[in-house]
């Protein structure tokens, strides 16, 4: 009964360069939110996906971050020319449909060099 | 949108204690409030939820309690143990229907032996 799947965990980038967050959701699970948390601070909602849609993006950075999950695959958390700030742990987080509990991936901590 | 506050900060207990965490939100429509606990480079991980049709709700020594008419809700945990220790994250349901989670920005939870 594998839960949800996150890689990498650890992820360095240097400014400018891209990160790449993946996300695999419990088997059964058609809903991924993805959260940001920094450093001694709280999950901050990023993004809401479904099968090839993109649900709920209000908390998400106008520039440079994107999302998508599509129809075969992972969930596919993209920023692109990272910053300093972006420096955080980025947690998954998937639900059935039928309930409102969330279930979280282990994270991806990214650091920006 | 919905906003959490969570107090305390900290809270150091001896180990036998009880220990309470509480929480307010803003939007009367939230309806689904869960509590996580995060480890240390961990994952958050759900322990305990109640739906607003409920009150309180209790699972071993763990319990929540919920006012609506207050809009707060407590989360009480019995008999602390060392292994208690840990980061206790409340949130709440945002009013965009998509079982969104606003967080709390949490409490650390310190019980010493």
């Amino acid at each position: 009964n594998a839960g949800v799947m996150q890689n990498p965990r650890h992820l360095v980038r240097r400014r400018g360069q891209e990160a790449r967050l993946r996300c695999s959701p419990m088997k059964g699970h058609s809903h991924v939110y993805w959260y940001r948390q920094l450093p001694e601070e709280g999950l901050k909602f990023m993004v809401y996906l479904q099968k090839e849609n993109i649900i709920d993006e209000s908390g998400m950075p106008k520039e440079r971050f994107s999302a998508e999950f599509p129809k075969e695959g992972p969930s596919i958390l993209r920023i692109q020319q990272v910053v300093r700030g972006d420096s955080a742990a980025y947690f998954c987080a998937s639900l059935a449909g039928s309930t409102d509990t969330q279930y979280f991936g282990p994270g991806t901590r990214l650091t920006v060099l | 949108g919905e906003n959490v506050e969570q107090h305390p900060s900290t809270l150091s207990v001896q180990e036998g204690d009880s220990a309470v965490i509480k929480c307010t939100y803003s939007d009367s429509a939230s309806n689904y409030f869960p509590w996580y606990k995060q480890e240390l480079g961990k994952r958050p991980q759900l322990i305990i939820d109640i739906r607003s049709n409920v009150g309180e709700k209790k699972d071993q020594r763990i319990a929540v309690t919920l006012n609506k008419t207050a809009k707060h809700f407590s989360l009480h945990i019995t008999e602390t143990q060392p292994e208690d220790s840990a980061v206790y994250f409340c949130a709440a349901t945002s009013n965009s229907g998509y079982s969104t989670l606003t967080f709390g920005k949490g409490t650390m939870l310190l019980v010493s032996p």
